[in-house]
This record gives C-alpha cells, sequence and structure tokens, in this order.
C-alpha cells in the first residue's frame, strides 16, 4: 500500500508533548527513509527529522522521530507557539521507485 | 549556505506549457539529486520527479508521466521542472528541492521558495 496516514489535526498547550503518527505498510516506512518537514502555511516546507531519527543541524533536540513496524512518530515536547504549523511525514516507496508523502497534520497551540 | 532560487510566478491557459527555473546559488551542483514537489491550494505535498544532474538521468512519479520534463543545466546550476497540457488542477506551488545525500533525491534537505503557477483561462 502505496500511503502514508497522518491524522488530520492535533492540539496541545504550550509545554505539553505531543505525538504526530505515520502509518504505511513494510514498502515505505523503513527507519533509513523516513523523514519530517514542518510547514507554516505560505512559506517552504523544512526538513525536521531525517532517517527516522537524525536532526539536522539547526533543529532543536525538543523534535524526535521513532519508528515502529509500520508506523513512524515525531514527538514535539516543550511545545512553543511557534511550533503551530502542518507536520509532514514521508517516505521511500519501493513500488513506484519515489519518495511519498503523508497528508499532513496541522498542530494547534493552544 | 546554499540556497535554491526559484523563477517567478506564472499565469497561463488550459493545455499550455510551462517551465519553471530553480538555481542554487553554491555549492555543488552536479552530485546532489533534485526534486519537484508541488502543493495545491489547501492540499498537501505532492513529488513530480526529480534529476541527479551528474548522470542526467531523471525519474518521475507515475502521475506525471509524459507530462512532465525534469532537466540540468550544469553550466549554470540550473534544474528545469516543464508540465505540457495544463489543466486547472496543476494550480499550485511548486518548489524545487535538493536531497541530502549525494547522488540521491531523498530526503529534501533544501527547498526553494516556491513557484505560483496559475492555469486559468
Amino acid at each position: 500500500q502505496s500511503v502514508l496516514t497522518q491524522p488530520p489535526s492535533a492540539s496541545a498547550t504550550p509545554g505539553q508533548r505531543v505525538t504526530i503518527s505515520c502509518s504505511g505498510s513494510s514498502s515505505n516506512i523503513r527507519s533509513q527513509t523516513i523523514s519530517w518537514y514542518h510547514q507554516v502555511p505560505g512559506t517552504a516546507p523544512k526538513l525536521l527529522i531525517y532517517s527516522g531519527d537524525q536532526r539536522p543541524s539547526g533543529i532543536p533536540d525538543r523534535f524526535s522521530g521513532s519508528k515502529s513496524g509500520t508506523s513512524a512518530s515525531l514527538v514535539i515536547s516543550g511545545l512553543q507557539s511557534d511550533d503551530e504549523a502542518d507536520y509532514y511525514c514521508a517516505a521511500w516507496e519501493d513500488s513506484l521507485n519515489g519518495p511519498i508523502f503523508g497528508g499532513g497534520t496541522r498542530l494547534t497551540v493552544l | 549556505q546554499v540556497q535554491l532560487v526559484q523563477s517567478g510566478a506564472e499565469v497561463k491557459k488550459p493545455r499550455s506549457s510551462v517551465q519553471v527555473s530553480c538555481k542554487t546559488s553554491r555549492g555543488t551542483f552536479s552530485n546532489y539529486g533534485f526534486s519537484w514537489v508541488r502543493q495545491a491550494p489547501g492540499q498537501g505535498l505532492e513529488w513530480m520527479g526529480g534529476i541527479i544532474p551528474m548522470s542526467g538521468k531523471a525519474n518521475y512519479a507515475q502521475k506525471f508521466q509524459g507530462r512532465v520534463t525534469i532537466t540540468a543545466d550544469k553550466s549554470t546550476s540550473t534544474v528545469y521542472m516543464g508540465l505540457s497540457s495544463l489543466r486547472s488542477e496543476d494550480t499550485a506551488v511548486y518548489y524545487c528541492a535538493r536531497g541530502r545525500f549525494l547522488e540521491w533525491l531523498f530526503p529534501f534537505d533544501i527547498w526553494g521558495q516556491g513557484t505560483m503557477v496559475t492555469v486559468s483561462s
């Protein structure tokens, strides 16, 4: 199944921890190809996590990624107001020989 | 720091074609992969295809096969995306994005600022 499924929305208050899930299949959810992106509407996406759990330089350790079975998760701890954005997971899909994106999760900081 | 600078907004008629460019500001070009990702208004991200300039080999998403052409000009460090037979559903912001690892398209490490393409009669 060449689809990544994310919840459409998530919310939490400042300081809390929030988890965003990304469900796929064995042909796409593999640690070495999972990545997460953050996008403020009207701006370009930004890489947050790659290879499942690696952060590019400049990304704070409040952001972490993990994988279990055919699901991946993005955890944001110590939530801040400027974390309010859309979050996308992505992974390489073997059957398509290309990357696919999840539908995105809009995070609201209450 | 490497930047990807894209060409400006376009307004096109249905059934016409569009070409969007993406120039790298500095750094190595040929050894990295570059992709095009689009985002329709209010929608999510969609990969269209990519190219590794060193080999010149392009890889396209099945949905766009036959309509999209991605090329790279090593002399100017510029990647191009051409889309033909435009229809209203192609109205979107088109992003170029560089792969993080050498000679691989994915994940997308650096993004251009986006180019709005509007298809309207």
